[in-house]
């Protein structure tokens, strides 16, 4: 059974950089899944932020897609997001997560983490 | 590309039926379900394709099923338990980007 585990400071300042990590255990990063990070700000929907292939690859949301690093360390068995300059509108619930795919592109998130809370504030 | 009615409602023991709608070029697009009961995470319930389920979480009980006509896909629960009070979220994907819908919020009375 997959099981990940988001992992980050809960406290950024306005215009710093947002720094999580997620932890893959139970099924080997390098299998053909794709590695997702997704927010939900404080009452509202899911926002998909990115996602990474253990080759690298990676999609992002156009929305985000300027201020977003998703990288992964098959070593560690880890995959991370960097979100810079942030606003409070940053401030969410971050959840890692884990999609199946076909024909080599991201399909189904079948696996989430817990979710971590991370407040932008001065 | 995903549209859902934000609420639902129905008793303790019925059956309710939720749907995500794919917008138009989109009707044969497949979509994960993932239910977020109150102050927790979201947890995969099912993938749906337009044949039918394709895949279910570990350990999602049988009263959750899924199926499809058209652009419509629906979550169905049956017996519902006080405990499938829930957000219910579809998610689909195309060409490696992921979309979620708004989410339908359920109440069972």
């Amino acid at each position: 059974q997959v099981y990940l585990q988001e992992s980050g400071p809960g406290l950024v300042k306005p215009s710093g950089t947002l720094s999580l990590t997620c932890t893959v255990s139970g099924v080997s990063i390098y299998t053909s899944n794709w590695w997702s990070w997704i927010r939900q700000a404080p009452g509202k929907g899911l926002e998909w932020i990115g996602n990474i292939y253990h080759s690298g690859s990676t999609f992002y949301n156009a929305s985000l897609k300027s201020r977003v690093t998703i990288s992964v360390d098959m070593s560690m068995r880890q995959f991370s997001l960097k979100l810079n300059s942030v606003t409070a509108a940053d401030t969410a619930v971050y959840y890692c997560a884990v999609q199946d795919s076909v024909g080599g592109l991201p399909r189904a998130i079948y696996a989430w983490g817990q979710g971590t809370l991370v407040a932008v504030t001065s | 590309v995903l549209t859902q009615s934000p609420s639902a409602s129905a008793s303790l023991g019925a059956s309710v039926n939720l749907t995500c709608t794919l917008s138009r070029g989109h009707t044969y697009y497949g979509i994960a379900w993932h239910q977020q009961q109150p102050e927790k995470g979201p947890r995969y319930l099912l993938t749906l394709h337009t044949t039918g389920v394709r895949y279910k979480g570990d350990g999602i009980p049988d009263r959750f099923s899924g199926s499809s006509s058209g652009a419509e896909r629906y979550l169905t629960i049956s017996s519902l338990q006080s405990e499938d009070e829930a957000d219910y979220f579809c998610q689909t994907w195309d060409s490696g980007i992921q979309v979620f819908g708004g989410g339908s919020k359920l109440t069972v009375l």
